[in-house]
């Protein structure tokens, strides 16, 4: 059983250029969220999204947009980079119905490394 | 904006230390999570604490959350090289922003042998 898988796991743009980063979730899962984390610093919550459609964001700019499939893979797309982009891309997949359930694991991929120079 | 403050953000200690790692916040979650994170890894989940008071024990770690379910507590007895990494304290609210995970800032635990 394929747990969540990323790609690429390593990345390097030049400021000003636009980055696309995918995801497939654990499979039975149809929740995908995406989540940035800075060096030393803890993952800090982009967005989330469930039948195709952004279901809750967090507190980034019009920049960072998402896609999610009807196989419930997605992709992250951050324009015009900025160096302050650079940073680990996690992406946690979870079944909905579990969401709700204040036990319910996310499950992470191995993330994308994104450096902007 | 709820926000998890998590102390200390290093820790260096020797093999067989005792240590304890606190995540804080001034909001109410209805559940707080403890992962583990390696170097080029994603966070794995270690434990969920859902009721106030609530104490969890894995093997050497003891996991502990508050009465007003605001602040958790991660202790490591006898502490060992292969617990080295990088641990993080997750908050979930309720309402609409359930599916959201609240990170604290983590801890850098280094055990030295």
């Amino acid at each position: 059983d394929a747990g969540v898988t990323q790609s690429p796991t390593h990345l390097i743009k030049t400021r000003g250029q636009q980055v696309t980063l995918r995801c497939s979730p654990k499979s039975g899962h149809d929740t995908v969220s995406w989540y940035q984390q800075a060096l030393g610093q803890g993952p800090q919550f982009i967005f989330q999204y469930y039948e195709e459609e952004e279901r809750q964001r967090g507190n980034f700019p019009d920049r960072f947009s998402g896609h999610q499939f009807p196989n419930y893979s997605s992709e992250l797309n951050v324009n015009a980079l900025l160096l302050g982009d650079s940073a680990l891309y996690l992406c946690a997949s979870s079944l909905i119905e579990d969401i709700y359930r204040s036990n319910t694991e996310a499950f992470f991929g191995q993330g994308t490394r994104l450096t902007v120079v | 904006t709820q926000l998890l403050e998590q102390s200390p953000q290093f820790l260096s200690i020797q093999e067989g230390e005792n240590l304890t790692v606190y995540c804080n916040s001034s909001s109410v979650f209805s559940s707080l999570q403890w992962y583990r994170q390696e170097p080029g890894e994603g966070p794995v989940l270690l434990v969920t604490v859902v009721t106030g008071g609530e104490v969890k024990k894995l093997k050497r770690l003891t996991f502990q959350f508050g009465d007003a379910r605001k602040d958790s507590s991660l202790h490591i007895t006898a502490a060992q090289p292969g617990d080295t990494g990088l641990y993080l304290c997750a908050g979930r609210a309720g309402g609409t922003s359930y599916g959201k995970l609240t990170f604290g800032q983590g801890t850098i635990l280094t055990v030295h042998p």
